[in-house]
């Protein structure tokens, strides 16, 4: 069976710093796997997801993930927190298309 | 906007009770999946239709089923609700089975069970 950890349930940046959110996954195979972020009281919007192609991925918002095989990991991160980053972000795995998994999720609160 | 709509976005009712929530995916997507979402137990998949025909299931109680219609919105029933079912409730949709497995979430419904 796969799963996801997410570990951080709550990560706090200062404004204009890294933002490292961390996902592991456990998978014999990699799979596909995807970053969300939820913002209050709204529904969940794919950041961005890797599917065995660039193993560096760009999503939107500035956001990037790198998946290490080796680590069986796709951090999250991104150069800069902005005030609007503040959200609930989710790392989710797949291998047949069919069941997701998601990981807890990481509450990311930025402070000016 | 995703695209994929809910209704309704809130609902209140007692325990015991009965309710269907309804979910349309967006234009020429097959797939529709539906998710619950609870502080105690993070977002667990529930169960997953593909034109029409049931393709995987999650965690999914008895007391829940699921229907995809040909128009190929969904509904999801839930009945002799308990306390423990007050969630929020995701529907997604995605093209296919075939595709990189892209996931567009709707708003929600927030089901409330006093």
């Amino acid at each position: 069976a796969q799963s996801v950890t997410q570990l951080g349930s709550h990560v706090s940046v200062s404004e204009g710093a890294l933002v490292l959110l961390r996902c592991n996954y456990s998978s014999s195979v990699p799979p596909y796997l995807f970053w969300y972020v939820q913002y209050p009281n709204q529904g969940l919007q794919l950041l961005l997801k890797y599917t065995s192609a660039a193993t560096l991925v760009k999503g939107i918002n500035g956001f990037e993930a790198e998946f290490k095989k080796s680590e069986t990991s796709f951090h999250l991160t991104k150069p800069s927190a902005h005030m609007s980053d503040a959200a609930e972000y989710f790392c989710a795995v797949t291998h047949t298309g069919n069941q997701f998994y998601f990981g807890t999720g990481t509450s990311l609160t930025v402070i000016p | 906007d995703s695209g994929v709509t809910q209704t309704p976005k809130h609902l209140i009712t007692a325990t015991g009770q009965r309710v269907t929530l309804r979910c349309s995916p967006r234009s020429g997507d097959l797939s529709v999946y539906w998710y619950q979402q609870s502080l105690d137990q993070g977002l667990q998949f529930l169960i997953q239709y593909y034109n029409g025909e049931e393709r995987a299931k999650g965690n999914i109680l008895e007391r829940f089923s699921a229907q995809q219609f040909p128009d190929l919105h969904s509904e999801l029933n839930l009945s002799s609700l308990e306390l423990g079912d007050s969630a929020l409730y995701f529907c997604a949709s995605s093209v296919g089975l075939a595709d990189e497995y892209e996931q567009y979430f709707g708003p929600g419904t927030r089901l409330t069970v006093t």
